[in-house]
């Protein structure tokens, strides 16, 4: 079973500063990885994935993940949150089967003030 | 943006009736997926098709139907809706064959409420 953590429900920053979201995961094969951004009422629309290729992985919107297999983590990352970037995040890790049937985590409320 | 289209996107219906969501797709997408988001939850995976009359249950089956006839249709039928299956439900489509860790596209979503 496949299983991912997202550590804080909600997650505020100050516009220019960093933004880190933390994501957690339980594979028992390498993992395929995502995040995606939920603004709202919208659906999900795809931030960045990791496909076993490279571990730092650059996504839209100047997001960046890294994966690391020792920590089982892959952080989203992005060095000066804009006001725009407030949305909820979900990282999700695909099954071992050929599908796209995600496992999510429950999601992180990303606040930016001004 | 993907071709998928969600219909409807607001339904209010009683506790006991059932109801049917459809999924468009436009795409020619082989699979696709209904997931329900609830608060604290994330989304989980309802049911899956890959192919068309070819379908599998997920995490949160119970309760939920779908039916694929058409390689651009999904839908997902509750036989007889209670008030925990109130929720917005997604619609998501994928390529493949083969494609591991192919990326996902989402619809806009329906909200359902159940009274």
């Amino acid at each position: 079973a496949q299983s991912v953590t997202q550590l804080g429900s909600h997650v505020s920053v100050s516009e220019g500063a960093l933004v880190l979201l933390r994501c957690n995961y339980s594979s028992s094969v390498p993992p395929y990885l995502f995040w995606y951004v939920q603004y709202p009422n919208q659906g999900l629309q795809l931030l960045l994935k990791y496909t076993s290729a490279a571990t730092l992985v650059k996504g839209i919107n100047g997001f960046e993940a890294e994966f690391k297999k020792s920590e089982t983590s892959f952080h989203l990352t992005k060095p000066s949150a804009h006001m725009s970037d407030a949305a909820e995040y979900f990282c999700a890790v695909s099954r071992n089967s050929g599908y796209s049937t995600l496992t999510f985590g429950k999601g992180t409320m990303l606040l930016v003030s001004p | 943006d993907a071709g998928i289209t969600q219909s409807p996107r607001h339904k209010v219906t009683e506790t006991g009736t059932p109801v049917t969501l459809r999924c468009h797709q436009t795409e020619n997408h082989r699979y696709m997926y209904w997931y329900r988001q609830d608060p604290g939850h994330g989304l989980r995976l309802i049911h899956y098709s890959y192919g068309v009359k070819d379908t599998d249950k997920g995490e949160v089956s119970d309760g939920y139907s779908v039916s694929r006839s058409k390689t651009e249709d999904f839908l997902l039928t509750l036989e007889s809706a209670t008030s925990s299956q109130t929720s917005v439900y997604f619609c998501a489509i994928s390529e493949g064959p083969g494609q591991r860790g192919t990326e996902a596209f989402f619809g806009q979503g329906t909200r359902l409420t159940v009274v």
